[in-house]
């Protein structure tokens, strides 16, 4: 079975400049996740959907970030105007249950590395 | 605000011995406590949850204890191989979100 798959894996953008994120939950998970994590830093939340529908944004850092899951499948990311803080890794996640209720496992991706120049 | 701390960035170990990894949180008592590991270039992988009411959980050569008291778990590698050389994460819920501490970077030598 298909891991949770992030694309891409690395990407270097100038600032000011817009980048998409996307990821590909394991098949039949409900519950994604999008993680960063910055240079120095611990992995942070950002937002959780349950198929299509925000549950929890409130980690997003600010409105030039902007997350969407049609159709509750895979999700995308983006950063539109991206500032050189924004550089770092964005995992993104997912479950098959809400995490939190039953302590269940969320499996992560492998990362889009993101640097912002 | 919730925080994990994990007391030590780096471990460095020899093969064959256990390895001890520290966490410490404030101001939440969370019902699980989870441990990951990450290599570099890598996603997190869930190794361990452990439950408020759980002392203790083995797996493997891992074994996790959590004491709601003293706000802490600690994270044991026994018999520690060069393969087990990586980084390991502490994390709790606040609601359905994961919070993470920094990682300890653990090396074991041969």
């Amino acid at each position: 079975e298909a891991g949770v798959t992030q694309f891409p894996s690395h990407s270097v953008i100038e600032k000011g400049q817009t980048v998409t994120l996307r990821c590909d939950p394991i098949s039949g998970h409900d519950n994604l996740y999008w993680y960063r994590r910055v240079m120095g830093k611990e992995i942070k939340f950002l937002l959780h959907f349950v198929k299509e529908s925000k549950q929890d944004e409130s980690g997003m850092p600010n409105n030039r970030f902007l997350a969407e899951r049609t159709g509750g499948t895979y999700s995308t990311l983006k950063v539109q105007p991206a500032e050189l803080e924004d550089s770092g890794v964005y995992f993104c996640a997912s479950s098959q249950t809400k995490t939190g209720l039953s302590g269940n496992t969320i499996y992560f991706g492998e990362g889009s590395w993101l640097t912002v120049v | 605000s919730q925080k994990i701390e994990q007391n030590s960035e780096a471990l460095n170990i020899q093969e064959g011995k256990t390895a001890t990894l520290t966490c410490n949180y404030t101001n939440y008592s969370p019902a699980y406590l989870q441990w990951y590991r990450q290599d570099p270039g890598r996603g997190p992988v869930f190794l361990l949850l452990i439950r408020e009411n759980e002392k203790e959980k083995r797996k493997e050569r891992l074994k996790v204890t959590f004491d709601t008291t003293l706000k802490q778990s600690l994270f044991h590698i026994t018999a520690s191989q060069p393969a087990d050389s990586a980084t390991y994460l502490c994390a709790l819920f606040a609601g359905t979100a994961l919070i993470f501490g920094k990682g300890t970077t653990l090396s074991v030598s041969s």
